[in-house]
Protein backbone atom coordinates (compact mmCIF):
# COMPACT_ATOMS: atom_id res chain seq x y z
CA UNK A 1 0.00 0.00 0.00
CA UNK A 2 1.74 3.51 -0.42
CA UNK A 3 2.04 5.66 1.77
CA UNK A 4 0.82 9.22 2.29
CA UNK A 5 2.27 11.51 -0.31
CA UNK A 6 2.86 15.40 0.17
CA UNK A 7 3.33 17.80 -3.06
CA UNK A 8 5.88 20.00 -2.74
CA UNK A 9 8.49 19.09 -0.57
CA UNK A 10 10.15 22.08 -0.73
CA UNK A 11 8.52 25.57 -1.41
CA UNK A 12 9.96 28.95 -1.04
CA UNK A 13 8.18 32.49 -0.66
CA UNK A 14 8.20 35.70 0.38
CA UNK A 15 5.99 37.03 2.52
CA UNK A 16 2.41 38.46 1.37
CA UNK A 17 2.46 35.24 -0.91
CA UNK A 18 -0.05 32.82 -0.60
CA UNK A 19 0.86 28.96 -0.58
CA UNK A 20 -1.25 26.07 -1.27
CA UNK A 21 0.27 21.95 -0.03
CA UNK A 22 -0.82 19.20 -1.19
CA UNK A 23 -1.41 16.14 0.82
CA UNK A 24 -3.06 12.34 -0.54
CA UNK A 25 -3.75 9.98 2.30
CA UNK A 26 -3.14 5.92 2.35
CA UNK A 27 -6.29 4.67 0.39
CA UNK A 28 -9.39 3.65 2.62
CA UNK A 29 -8.18 6.30 4.71
CA UNK A 30 -10.86 8.93 5.44
CA UNK A 31 -9.75 11.64 7.86
CA UNK A 32 -6.47 14.17 7.19
CA UNK A 33 -4.46 16.01 9.28
CA UNK A 34 -2.42 18.52 9.24
CA UNK A 35 0.38 19.75 11.37
CA UNK A 36 2.74 22.55 11.76
CA UNK A 37 6.58 21.88 13.11
CA UNK A 38 9.32 24.54 13.81
CA UNK A 39 11.89 23.95 16.48
CA UNK A 40 10.59 26.61 18.92
CA UNK A 41 6.90 25.48 19.51
CA UNK A 42 7.04 21.25 18.76
CA UNK A 43 4.07 20.18 16.58
CA UNK A 44 0.90 22.08 16.47
CA UNK A 45 -2.10 21.05 15.42
CA UNK A 46 -3.66 22.89 12.25
CA UNK A 47 -7.59 20.79 11.44
CA UNK A 48 -8.15 17.47 10.54
CA UNK A 49 -10.65 17.11 7.76
CA UNK A 50 -13.14 13.66 7.21
CA UNK A 51 -15.53 12.80 4.50
CA UNK A 52 -14.92 16.61 2.90
CA UNK A 53 -15.86 18.46 6.64
CA UNK A 54 -13.36 19.87 9.08
CA UNK A 55 -14.31 18.15 12.23
CA UNK A 56 -11.48 20.19 14.88
CA UNK A 57 -9.12 23.25 14.30
CA UNK A 58 -6.25 24.09 16.21
CA UNK A 59 -5.57 27.65 17.35
CA UNK A 60 -4.54 29.20 14.59
CA UNK A 61 -5.23 32.33 12.67
CA UNK A 62 -7.67 32.49 9.59
CA UNK A 63 -4.81 33.04 7.33
CA UNK A 64 -4.59 29.27 7.75
CA UNK A 65 -7.40 26.82 6.23
CA UNK A 66 -7.43 23.57 4.23
CA UNK A 67 -10.33 21.20 2.15
CA UNK A 68 -10.64 17.85 1.46
CA UNK A 69 -12.28 16.29 -1.66
CA UNK A 70 -14.12 13.33 -2.22
CA UNK A 71 -11.33 11.25 -2.50
CA UNK A 72 -10.05 12.36 0.42
CA UNK A 73 -6.95 14.06 -0.74
CA UNK A 74 -6.58 17.13 1.07
CA UNK A 75 -5.08 20.61 0.47
CA UNK A 76 -4.18 23.27 3.16
CA UNK A 77 -3.59 26.67 2.42
CA UNK A 78 -1.85 29.36 4.03
CA UNK A 79 -2.14 33.32 2.63
CA UNK A 80 0.13 36.37 3.06
CA UNK A 81 2.35 34.76 4.72
CA UNK A 82 4.45 35.95 6.98
CA UNK A 83 8.38 35.11 8.34
CA UNK A 84 6.94 32.78 10.89
CA UNK A 85 5.17 30.53 8.78
CA UNK A 86 8.51 29.22 8.17
CA UNK A 87 7.92 25.39 8.79
CA UNK A 88 7.81 22.03 8.29
CA UNK A 89 3.62 21.03 7.04
CA UNK A 90 2.66 17.48 8.08
CA UNK A 91 0.18 15.73 6.73
CA UNK A 92 -1.28 12.64 8.37
CA UNK A 93 -4.07 10.35 7.37
CA UNK A 94 -5.71 7.35 9.62
CA UNK A 95 -9.13 5.43 8.92
CA UNK A 96 -11.78 7.43 10.52
CA UNK A 97 -11.80 7.36 14.21
CA UNK A 98 -10.05 9.70 16.67
CA UNK A 99 -8.47 6.38 18.08
CA UNK A 100 -7.06 5.13 15.26
CA UNK A 101 -3.54 5.16 14.47
CA UNK A 102 -2.41 8.27 11.97
CA UNK A 103 0.63 7.90 9.53
CA UNK A 104 2.44 10.71 7.95
CA UNK A 105 3.52 11.52 5.39
CA UNK A 106 7.43 13.10 4.46
CA UNK A 107 6.29 16.87 4.72
CA UNK A 108 6.67 19.92 3.43
CA UNK A 109 9.52 22.06 4.01
CA UNK A 110 8.26 26.13 3.96
CA UNK A 111 10.76 28.83 3.96
CA UNK A 112 9.42 32.48 3.71
CA UNK A 113 11.81 34.97 3.19
CA UNK B 1 -6.38 18.19 31.58
CA UNK B 2 -4.57 15.66 28.78
CA UNK B 3 -0.66 16.47 28.71
CA UNK B 4 2.21 14.22 27.66
CA UNK B 5 5.48 14.82 29.28
CA UNK B 6 8.71 13.70 28.16
CA UNK B 7 11.21 14.96 30.55
CA UNK B 8 14.44 14.25 28.71
CA UNK B 9 14.91 16.71 25.85
CA UNK B 10 18.39 15.35 24.86
CA UNK B 11 19.87 11.78 25.60
CA UNK B 12 23.16 11.06 24.58
CA UNK B 13 24.88 6.99 24.50
CA UNK B 14 27.52 5.57 22.76
CA UNK B 15 26.45 2.73 20.34
CA UNK B 16 25.61 -0.66 21.72
CA UNK B 17 24.60 0.77 24.91
CA UNK B 18 20.69 0.29 26.31
CA UNK B 19 18.38 3.40 26.57
CA UNK B 20 15.38 4.33 28.05
CA UNK B 21 13.03 7.39 26.54
CA UNK B 22 10.44 8.23 29.45
CA UNK B 23 6.81 9.43 28.76
CA UNK B 24 4.42 10.21 30.92
CA UNK B 25 0.79 11.42 30.20
CA UNK B 26 -2.42 12.75 32.25
CA UNK B 27 -5.97 12.13 30.96
CA UNK B 28 -9.40 11.84 32.67
CA UNK B 29 -10.77 9.16 30.33
CA UNK B 30 -10.50 5.28 31.08
CA UNK B 31 -10.48 4.59 27.55
CA UNK B 32 -7.47 6.41 25.88
CA UNK B 33 -4.48 5.29 23.31
CA UNK B 34 -0.79 5.58 23.41
CA UNK B 35 1.43 5.96 20.80
CA UNK B 36 5.56 6.26 19.52
CA UNK B 37 6.70 7.66 16.59
CA UNK B 38 10.13 8.52 15.12
CA UNK B 39 11.36 11.48 13.64
CA UNK B 40 14.78 11.25 11.81
CA UNK B 41 16.61 13.83 10.31
CA UNK B 42 14.61 13.51 7.28
CA UNK B 43 11.84 15.08 8.55
CA UNK B 44 9.18 12.43 8.28
CA UNK B 45 7.13 10.89 11.14
CA UNK B 46 7.74 6.83 11.63
CA UNK B 47 4.97 5.15 13.78
CA UNK B 48 6.41 2.86 16.29
CA UNK B 49 3.70 1.73 18.33
CA UNK B 50 -0.52 1.72 19.45
CA UNK B 51 -1.55 0.92 22.86
CA UNK B 52 -4.91 1.52 24.45
CA UNK B 53 -5.21 1.71 27.87
CA UNK B 54 -7.34 -1.75 28.73
CA UNK B 55 -3.76 -3.90 27.32
CA UNK B 56 -1.15 -2.80 30.00
CA UNK B 57 1.15 -6.21 29.06
CA UNK B 58 4.98 -5.34 27.69
CA UNK B 59 5.29 -5.04 24.04
CA UNK B 60 8.48 -6.24 22.50
CA UNK B 61 9.56 -5.32 18.37
CA UNK B 62 13.36 -6.40 18.37
CA UNK B 63 15.43 -4.33 19.69
CA UNK B 64 12.33 -2.04 20.97
CA UNK B 65 10.62 -2.56 23.95
CA UNK B 66 7.94 -0.71 25.84
CA UNK B 67 6.64 -0.73 29.44
CA UNK B 68 2.65 0.75 29.86
CA UNK B 69 2.05 1.64 33.89
CA UNK B 70 -1.34 2.81 34.47
CA UNK B 71 -0.31 2.70 37.86
CA UNK B 72 2.49 5.22 37.29
CA UNK B 73 0.54 7.07 33.88
CA UNK B 74 3.96 6.14 31.88
CA UNK B 75 4.45 4.64 28.44
CA UNK B 76 8.17 4.19 28.24
CA UNK B 77 10.21 3.33 25.58
CA UNK B 78 13.27 1.20 26.14
CA UNK B 79 16.26 0.79 22.85
CA UNK B 80 18.26 -2.26 23.48
CA UNK B 81 22.22 -2.27 21.96
CA UNK B 82 21.39 0.82 19.85
CA UNK B 83 22.69 1.65 16.86
CA UNK B 84 23.29 5.10 15.18
CA UNK B 85 20.46 4.55 13.05
CA UNK B 86 18.78 4.49 16.40
CA UNK B 87 19.26 8.91 16.45
CA UNK B 88 16.26 10.66 15.72
CA UNK B 89 13.37 12.40 18.09
CA UNK B 90 10.95 10.69 19.52
CA UNK B 91 7.47 11.56 20.33
CA UNK B 92 5.26 10.18 22.56
CA UNK B 93 1.43 10.68 21.95
CA UNK B 94 -2.13 9.98 23.86
CA UNK B 95 -5.84 9.97 22.04
CA UNK B 96 -8.82 9.81 24.26
CA UNK B 97 -12.41 8.14 23.43
CA UNK B 98 -14.13 10.62 25.46
CA UNK B 99 -13.90 13.72 23.08
CA UNK B 100 -15.33 12.81 20.45
CA UNK B 101 -14.25 12.49 16.58
CA UNK B 102 -15.16 16.41 16.75
CA UNK B 103 -12.65 17.11 18.96
CA UNK B 104 -10.14 14.46 17.59
CA UNK B 105 -6.50 15.58 17.92
CA UNK B 106 -3.81 14.36 19.50
CA UNK B 107 -1.98 15.50 22.05
CA UNK B 108 1.54 15.33 21.88
CA UNK B 109 5.03 15.08 23.69
CA UNK B 110 7.91 17.77 22.93
CA UNK B 111 10.04 14.71 21.89
CA UNK B 112 13.28 13.52 23.07
CA UNK B 113 16.42 13.96 20.76
CA UNK B 114 18.68 10.45 20.90
CA UNK B 115 21.92 10.54 19.46
CA UNK B 116 23.95 7.61 19.42
CA UNK B 117 27.14 8.14 18.83
CA UNK B 118 29.54 5.57 17.19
Amino acid sequence: KAGVTQTPRYLIKTRGQQVTLSCSPISGHRSVSWYQQTPGQGLQFLFEYFSETQRNKGNFPGRFSGRQFSNSRSEMNVSTLELGDSALYLCASSRAQVTDTQYFGPGTRLTVL
Amino acid sequence: AQKVTQAQTEISVVEKEDVTLDCVYETRDTTYYLFWYKQPPSGELVFLIRRNSFDEQNEISGRYSWNFQKSTSSFNFTITASQVVDSAVYFCALSEAWVGDSNYQLIWGAGTKLIIKP
